[in-house]
């Protein structure tokens, strides 16, 4: 099992311009997670997906992000237009239904917006 | 509202010596426990966690971490810290119900001296 896979792992991009973070899960697993992880603020969760389903996105800073998941190997996060303070390491993570199933992250990707 | 509280922000331990990093949590029920360790640059590992059954819990790496109800707490410890586990330390909580969601401590970062 290659593990929850995150491109790009490094993303520098001019503020005003679309960003777009891609996660593959580990399959089999039902949930998926999206966290940003920030000095200031820790690692926030952003939105969750159960079965492809946003379930909650209360944590999507503001309407300049959105997230997708169009099926159960892939999703993505998407912010336009990119601002500076979005600079931050984006992770991905999933987890299989259940107690007993763990989260498993992602390597991150590490976004920079100038 | 489950939150986690890790009062060291820093931590400095000899090579050898025995280690105990604190978390305390906040959670109307009983609650579902994770450490996790990410190295520079890398995502988050799981270390061991705990949903119910024994209260101390052994782990990757030689850690181990106990399970204290009365005291809310759930810290992480190791009998001899190795110079390879110099990283950042997280603890989390989630919710036994859903499972769902983890809500993270503000880690806890550890360098280790020769």
């Amino acid at each position: 099992d290659a593990g929850v896979i995150q491109s790009p792992r490094h993303e520098v991009t001019e503020m005003g311009q679309e960003v777009t973070l891609r996660c593959k899960p580990i399959s089999g697993h039902d949930y998926l997670f999206w966290y940003r992880q920030t000095m200031m603020r820790g690692l926030e969760l952003l939105i969750y997906f159960n079965n492809n389903v946003p379930i909650d996105d209360s944590g999507m800073p503001e309407d300049r992000f959105s997230a997708k998941m169009p099926n159960a190997s892939f999703s993505t996060l998407k912010i336009q237009p990119s601002e500076p303070r979005d600079s931050a390491v984006y992770f991905c993570a999933s987890k299989m239904r259940g107690l007993s199933g763990g989260y498993t992250f992602g390597s991150g990707t590490r976004l920079t917006v100038v | 509202a489950q939150s986690v509280t890790q009062p060291d922000i820093h931590i400095t331990v000899s090579e050898g010596a025995s280690l105990e990093l604190r978390c305390n949590y906040s959670y109307g029920a009983t609650p579902y426990l994770f450490w996790y360790v990410q190295s520079p640059g890398q995502g988050l590992q799981l270390l061991l966690k705990y949903f119910s059954g024994d209260t101390l819990v052994q782990g990757i790496k030689g850690f181990e971490a106990e399970f204290k109800r009365s005291q809310s707490s759930f810290n992480l410890r190791k009998p001899s810290v190795h110079w390879s586990d110099a990283a950042e330390y997280f603890c989390a909580v989630g919710d036994v119900g859903s499972a769902r969601q983890l809500t993270f401590g503000s880690g806890t970062q550890l360098t280790v001296l020769p």
